[in-house]
């Protein structure tokens, strides 16, 4: 069964909304989770590790002002494009790994934002 | 230079082939491979770890090669639910995880 749950699945909104992403880890506490995008046929780029009860840290190029990142609890972690405009449509993933060394991670469902 | 890379493919087989799909890496230092599969406008799903002694699990084998830094992904018998798209995934330290563009596998009858 899914380890990891992210909501909502399907975002359609204008261009200016700020959308709200969440990503549950389910039976287990993640103190690290990973936020990742994917634009069509390209692979998955990781945005920024979200890490409990401190700041994410983003990788290169990633505008921490426009993609916000909170990770209040040890099952949830949420994502906020601020001010989305169309090129910020694409598949966001969050993702967790179970437990601490060489263990993969497991996906959420991924969240799909178009933006008009 | 990319982190991974891959064929992108598409490698189109008939049902019961065998398919391969190699994967490259460039940092020396990576130390966990995977493969995972991503069927279209769905989430990654682990598929198999990769270790250096190669490790079968089903259909499924998967090959590290440290030397060459490159690893590998056999499907035997192929089955029409195989048509997915595969990342290689690589990491050295845990916490980044870099994946490959995928190979995208189409099974046909």
């Amino acid at each position: 069964g899914a380890v990891v749950s992210q909501h909502p699945s399907r975002v359609i909104c204008k261009s200016g909304t700020s959308v709200k992403i969440e990503c549950r880890s389910l039976d287990f506490q993640a103190t690290t989770m990973f936020w990742y995008r994917q634009f069509p046929k390209q692979s998955l780029m990781l945005m920024a590790t979200s890490n409990e009860g401190s700041k994410a840290t983003y990788e290169q190029g990633v505008e921490k002002d426009k993609f916000l990142i909170n990770h209040a609890s040890l099952t949830l972690s949420t994502l906020t494009v601020t001010s989305a405009h169309p090129e910020d449509s694409s598949f966001y993933i969050c993702s967790a790994r179970i437990g601490q060394g060489k263990l993969p991670q497991h996906f959420g469902d991924g969240t799909r934002l178009s933006i008009l | 230079r990319k982190e991974v890379e891959q064929d992108p493919g598409p490698f189109n087989v008939p049902e019961g082939a065998t398919v391969a799909f190699n994967c490259t890496y460039s940092n020396s230092a990576s130390q966990s491979f995977f493969w995972y599969r991503q069927d279209c406008r769905k989430e990654p799903k682990l598929l198999m770890s990769v270790y250096s002694s190669g490790n079968e699990d089903g259909r499924f084998t998967a090959q590290l090669n440290r030397a060459s830094q490159y690893i590998s992904l056999l499907i035997r018998d192929s089955k029409l639910s195989d048509s997915a798209t595969y990342l290689c995934v690589v990491t050295y330290n845990f916490n980044k995880f870099y994946f490959g563009s995928g190979t995208k596998l189409n099974v046909k009858p």
